[in-house]
């Protein structure tokens, strides 16, 4: 496709349940970027993928949080449980690779009530 | 682990000055890239610029372009002529350079720059 697209753009789900948002990169690009953005903050690293290996997924805040990207193309972040502290801007990316720069979709919208 | 800073929250410019903003990092690597990215009201996130470290050239698009001093690890922002248009937030990125494949992208918790007409 011609830019990164996520979905859903908003997602408002109840305390507790399971959400699933999913990042569909450029066509190509060997790299996918999980990040989670609050109002008026810079974006907070969540995982990343090199192909299908998710190569850091030190900024996942807990165990309720996985992603993956099991055909190196498209990447799917699941939150279990979902607390209203979850409530952000998640945000993905991708880039070809070698230093390259990312480009970013125009995130979800995640709130919790 | 690398560490961005951005240390001044916002700044404001009339329109058609100049101004800089600034970035330090703090890494151990000697091989790495650093990255401006602006997000506009709109909350796009827009590459700017984008600066190797083994290169001593500083990097320039159109107005925009950066004073990069590796010994004192520091990634200024100079925009030139500034524009209405260029009112947004504005973040500082550190990625260390692998072979072949990408590494974490940091950033900063970055800058809010106004434009006054």
């Amino acid at each position: 496709g011609a830019g990164v697209s996520q979905s859903p753009r908003y997602k408002v789900t109840k305390r507790g349940q399971d959400v699933a948002l999913r990042c569909d990169p450029i066509s190509g690009h060997v790299s996918l970027y999980w990040y989670r953005q609050a109002l008026g903050q810079g974006p907070e690293f969540l995982t990343y993928f090199n192909y299908e290996a998710q190569q850091d997924k030190s900024g996942l805040p807990n165990d309720r949080f996985s992603a993956e990207r099991p055909e190196g193309s498209i990447s799917t972040l699941t939150i279990q449980r979902t607390e209203q502290r979850d409530s952000a801007m998640y945000r993905c990316a991708s880039s070809q690779g070698g230093g390259s720069p990312l480009h970013f979709g125009n995130g979800t919208r995640l709130t919790v009530t | 682990a690398q560490t961005v800073t951005q240390s001044q929250p916002e700044m404001s410019v009339q329109e058609a000055e100049t101004v800089t903003l600034s970035c330090t990092y703090d890494t151990s690597e000697s091989n790495y890239y650093l990255f401006w990215y602006k997000q506009p009201p709109s909350r796009q996130m827009i590459l700017v610029i984008r600066q190797e470290a083994y290169k001593q050239q500083n990097a320039t698009e159109n107005r925009f372009s950066v004073n990069f001093q590796k010994a004192a690890k520091s990634f200024s922002l100079k925009i030139s002529d500034s524009q209405l248009g260029d009112t947004a937030m504005y973040f500082c990125a550190f990625m260390r350079a692998l072979t072949g494949a990408n590494s974490k992208l940091t950033f900063g918790k970055g800058i809010t720059l106004s434009v006054r007409p």
